[in-house]
């Protein structure tokens, strides 16, 4: 079976600092997904790639930063981070034709102070 | 309005009981995948749909393109369903759109 690794599982970071985080799976998907959930909220969309250097906006893209290095990693970065900002961020990864294989990561906790 | 409205936001269920959730489309949308998150923020996939209904276990899932909506049945509830169910949809041409997830507890 596969797996899809997010690193690190916590964050802290301060104000105006760049922060990376990156996600790696093995399922072979074509696209790759980062995705935003603040406390008690839904998931919302920052960025999506469907192959290897492609990168699309999703919903919230402002703020952040994307790389699709290869098929297998996708990491996302925090351009500046906002003070008392505290999210999780949650890369999933999927086939281009089976939405039925969506795969989420564990996610990385982020607290900027 | 939102693309995906969901609801309830928040239920509690006896052991053993049956209920419901339904997730509301403001547009056709072409598929529909249901998830749930548990107490560690775990996300797993429970259905993806394109039409119809599907069933796993005590779970049983139905998508109305149509109608622009999809529900989520959960029977005989157990201790274990407790977490937050999300569903998400996507239309033609974009990425899929999440709801804002109900929050399940499922009480003995």
């Amino acid at each position: 079976g596969g797996i899809i690794t997010q690193t690190p599982k916590f964050l802290i970071g301060q104000e105006g600092q760049k922060l990376t985080l990156k996600c790696q799976q093995n399922f072979n998907h074509d696209t790759m997904y980062w995705y935003r959930q603040d406390s008690g909220k839904g998931l919302r969309l920052i960025y999506y790639s469907i192959t290897e250097n492609d990168l699309q906006k999703g919903d919230l893209s402002e703020g952040y930063d994307a790389s699709r290095e290869k098929k297998s990693s996708f990491s996302l970065t925090v351009t500046s981070a906002q003070k008392n900002e505290m999210a999780v961020f949650l890369c999933a990864s999927s086939s281009r034709d089976r939405g039925s294989d969506y795969t989420f990561g564990s996610g990385t906790r982020l607290l900027v102070i | 309005g939102m693309p995906v409205e969901q609801n309830p936001p928040a239920l509690s269920l006896y052991e053993g009981a049956d209920s419901g959730l339904r997730c509301n489309f403001s547009t056709t949308m072409k598929s529909v995948q249901w998830f749930q998150q548990n107490h560690r923020g775990r996300l797993i996939t429970l259905f993806y749909l394109a039409q119809g209904t599907k069933e796993n276990g005590r779970l049983k899932s139905t998508f109305n393109s149509k109608e622009r909506y999809s529900t989520l049945h959960i029977k005989d509830a157990q201790l274990e369903d407790s977490g937050t169910y999300f569903c998400a949809a996507e239309s033609s041409g974009t990425y899929q759109r999440f709801g804002t997830g109900t929050k399940l507890q499922v009480v003995p």
